[in-house]
Order: structure tokens, then sequence, then C-alpha cells
């Protein structure tokens, strides 16, 4: 079992580029995120989906986009990088409001120069 | 919105009891969660409370005082490998049952 799935782990990219931070789960899970990590921070949620074809805002989305077209995947967009968005980024997915808890992948690493 | 508060770094000695507290103001309450992280490492789940009172699981506790806006993760006869940051959760009433905001954690170093 597989679980969160992250790819890349590690990322340098110029000022402007694009790119896209790909997340896998196999638990069918209906519920996932997208968390940035930076130092003195926390966690802190870029986009959130409950579920294939519904996406919704977190906390810090400017500069991101996000689509749900399965279950399964949950691409996170980065459409014009900016070194503010240096970061570690993991994507984390859920199922159900009982225990609430979250998956998280191992988590990608981006560089912007 | 949701505000929440933990000291950011703590030390404690092999064998010994730690508490971990964790304040927090929301505009709607729906669980409180604790999780840990090993440095370069992704967070993993240790504790859930949604009611009052303690729960415990093995080496680790967790209290919640949901009148208080309050909680603490303890942990018992501490180990090494428990150095680690403790992020506490908080879980509002939208955004399904899955949706959390992190506190900025705490680093736990565990000494000789």
């Amino acid at each position: 079992n597989a679980g969160v799935t992250q790819t890349p782990k590690f990322q340098v990219l110029k000022t402007g580029q694009s790119m896209t931070l790909q997340c896998a789960q196999d638990m069918n899970h209906e519920y996932m995120s997208w968390y940035r990590q930076d130092p003195g921070m926390g966690l802190r949620l870029i986009h959130y989906s409950v579920g294939a074809g519904i996406t919704d805002q977190g906390e810090v989305p400017n500069g991101y986009n996000v689509s749900r077209s399965t279950t399964e995947d949950f691409p996170l967009r980065l459409l014009s990088a900016a070194p503010s968005q240096t970061s570690v980024y993991f994507c984390a997915s859920g199922q159900g409001a009982i225990t609430g808890e979250l998956f998280f992948g191992e988590g990608s690493r981006l560089t912007v120069l | 919105g949701q505000n929440i508060d933990q000291p950011t770094e703590m030390t404690a000695t092999e064998g010994a009891i730690v508490q971990i507290n964790c304040t927090y103001q929301t505009s709607g309450f729906n669980g409180l969660f604790w999780y840990q992280q090993h440095a370069g490492e992704a967070p993993t789940f240790l504790s859930y409370n949604v009611l009052d009172g303690l729960e415990e699981k093995g080496r680790f506790s967790s209290f919640l005082s949901r009148s208080k806006g309050y909680s603490y993760l303890l942990l018992k006869e501490l180990q090494m490998k428990d150095s680690a940051s403790y992020l506490c959760a908080v879980r509002g009433l939208t955004g399904g049952g899955n949706k959390l905001t992190f506190g900025t954690g705490t680093q736990l170093k565990v000494e000789l």
C-alpha cells in the first residue's frame, strides 16, 4: 500500500517558470489537500478538495492552481514561480469526519531562484 | 478564523515526562489533533480529541478542555527518538471532515 505519493521530491526553478507538483493516493480518500511548510510558519493550507470535481482555497492560495479530475490525483500548479514560493510542500489525504486523520506524502522541496 | 499557540521549543531528559501545551481560538470547533514530525520527514498522526478529557495511547496522552480552548500532549518515559516537532491542529466546522489548521509546532529535544 503506497499511501500518498508526491513527485518530484526536489525541484529547483527559476523565477517565472511554471511547474506541477504531483500527488496521488491509493486509499480511496475523498479529501485531499496541499500544505506548505516554512520555518517558523508551520503548515499552511494552500488548496483542498472534498471530492472529484470540487476544489476550494485555503489560507495561502495565491500563485497556485489545483484541479481534481479523479479521486486519486490532486496536482498543484505553480503558474509563475517566485522566490517566496521556496518551501517544502506536503500533500495530505483523509477519509471522513470520524477521526479526521490526515495521511501525508513525503514532501516536495522546491527552491525558486 | 483560527488562532493556535504552542511553545516554540522545549527540552527534556530521557526517561522523564514532558507536557506540551496548546491554546486555540476558533469560530467553530470540531476536534483537536496532535501530529509528530521528525526532521526532514512528513507529519504523522498521534492523537485526536473532540470531547473534554484525557485520551491515552501508550506513552502518549492528550487532554482537551473546550471551554478553556486548551489542550496538552503528555509524553511519558521519554526516549531519544521522541526528539521531534509536535504539531497541534484544530478542525473547524467547514471544509469537510479533514480540513485542519496547524500551529507552528513545538520542537522537543530529548537529552541524556
